[in-house]
């Protein structure tokens, strides 16, 4: 199973609300992403977490919440987003953290639109 | 920011034909990856080359590695409308596994 699958597809919310999105995989990564991409622009590193700890922040918004549960499951808690935040956030995994070495598998993404 | 440059932005060819784009970039790589990214969806990793390589193939696929140039090229050969998409390199710099995306090059592919 070389799937990495994201819920929800869409997600339409109101600036006060709470949502979250979830990725899973199963092909035992320990290494999991979130990217979020514009239109016409390339994906933007979020979070990394390796071993189920976050191991890069790119300076998100605290607005933004990752999460990971356990190896398979990653997390992103959404609060208080503004507009702006509209965008495409697609979830990855890979086999480690290890320079030059591993490929990034990635989930169709969740669109998110917010109000 | 080690973001990589593509050209051209967007490419329109007839089935059959060669495609080529390039991905230029400005700070050394540990490996090269090129991406497959059809309209609102994930991406697919096509290829990887690392940074003492200077050339690999996949099927229809050559990409190219010219570390002293920084840069290196896409060579889609006898091009399929199914090829129509975008593609973006992406760069693996330092440690870790921290990606960065190209620009991308949109390339439509016309029966």
């Amino acid at each position: 199973d070389t799937e990495v699958t994201q819920t929800p597809k869409h997600l339409v919310m109101g600036m006060t609300n709470k949502k979250s999105l979830k990725c899973e995989q199963h092909m035992g990564h320990r290494a999991m992403y979130w990217y979020k991409q514009k239109a016409k622009k390339p994906p933007e590193l979020m979070f990394v977490y390796s071993y189920e700890k976050l191991s890069i922040n790119e300076s998100v918004p605290s607005r933004f919440s990752p999460e990971c549960p356990n190896s398979s499951l990653l997390n992103l808690h959404l609060h208080a987003l503004q507009p702006e935040d509209s965008a495409l956030y697609l979830c990855a995994s890979s086999q480690e953290v290890l320079a030059g070495t591993d490929t990034q598998y990635f989930g169709p993404g969740t669109r998110l639109t917010v109000l | 920011s080690q973001q990589g440059e593509e050209d051209p932005q967007a490419l329109s060819i007839q089935e059959g034909e060669n495609a080529t784009m390039n991905c230029s970039y400005k700070t050394s790589i540990n490996n090269l990856q090129w991406y497959r990214q059809n309209s609102g969806r994930g991406l697919v990793h096509l290829i990887l080359i690392r940074s003492n390589e200077r050339e690999k193939h996949s099927g229809r696929l050559r990409v190219t590695l010219d570390t002293s140039k920084k840069s290196s090229s896409l060579l889609i050969t006898a091009s399929r409308a199914a090829d129509t998409a975008s593609y973006f390199c992406g760069l693996l710099t330092g440690g870790g596994n921290k990606l960065t995306f190209g620009t991308g090059t949109q390339l439509k592919v016309e029966l």
